[in-house]
């Protein structure tokens, strides 16, 4: 149904790391910037990464973004219950000329 | 300030009509393009469509072509989801947000729920 992959779930205990992957094709994602959203429940997302690898101003340098071929990925180090909440990648699709989100993925710290 | 405020959800029955609005403050819209981003309840984030600062060029997914139709009144600030021939699984969030670069959208209203049933 989302034409951006992602793992329905993620796990990792306070103050280790995860990797949350996002997975297209060529013409989303590898053509096209990728963008992550953190959202936390009933609340409105909240941009984490925009342009593959750049963090807006007041994101903490424990959250990165990286873009090989046609697939993204967001790194969190450093990991606080705080961090609990859905993940979503963004992208343009260039077939579709459409935005498309991933499916996002849900983070739980132990 | 940057704000952003939806209104104009509600209950509508299928096949029927609603207008969204989304208020913005704070910066010069048409100085960005504008999307709207809607989640059905326990659902993932979708995309829907987006407009040109100026309102020259718009953008939709499939699932609301020829249904939808998004505009914006810069002199008001205001953006706009028309909404017509809804359906029940068009039930949900609906956001506005504002893309300051290639789909980084760095501020999100705080959403208006749109309900379609009988």
């Amino acid at each position: 149904q989302f034409v951006l992959t992602q793992p329905p779930s993620v796990s990792a205990a306070p103050g280790q790391k995860v990797t949350i992957s996002c997975s297209g094709s060529s013409s989303k994602i590898g053509n096209s910037y990728v963008s992550w959203y953190q959202q936390l429940p009933g609340t409105a997302p909240k941009l984490l990464i925009h342009d593959n690898n750049k963090r807006p101003s007041g994101i903490p340098d424990r959250f990165s973004g990286s873009k090989s071929g046609t697939s993204a990925t967001l790194g969190i180090i450093g990991l606080q219950t705080g961090d609990e909440a859905n993940y979503y990648c963004a992208t343009w699709d260039s077939s579709l000329d459409a935005g498309v989100f991933g499916g996002g993925t849900k983070l739980t710290v132990l | 300030e940057v704000l952003l405020a939806e209104s104009g959800g509600g209950s509508v029955q299928p096949g029927g009509s609603l207008r969204l609005s989304c208020a913005a403050s704070g910066f010069t819209s048409s100085d960005y393009w504008m999307h709207w981003v809607r989640q059905a309840p326990g659902k993932g984030l979708v995309w829907v469509s987006c407009i040109e600062g100026d309102g020259s060029r718009t953008k939709y997914a499939d699932f609301v072509k020829g249904r939808f139709t998004i505009s914006r009144d810069n002199a008001k600030n205001t953006l706009y989801l028309q909404m017509n021939s809804l359906r029940a699984e068009d039930t949900a969030v609906y956001y506005c947000t504002r893309d300051f670069s290639n789909l980084g959208f760095d501020y999100w209203g705080q959403g208006t729920l749109v309900t379609v049933s009988s």
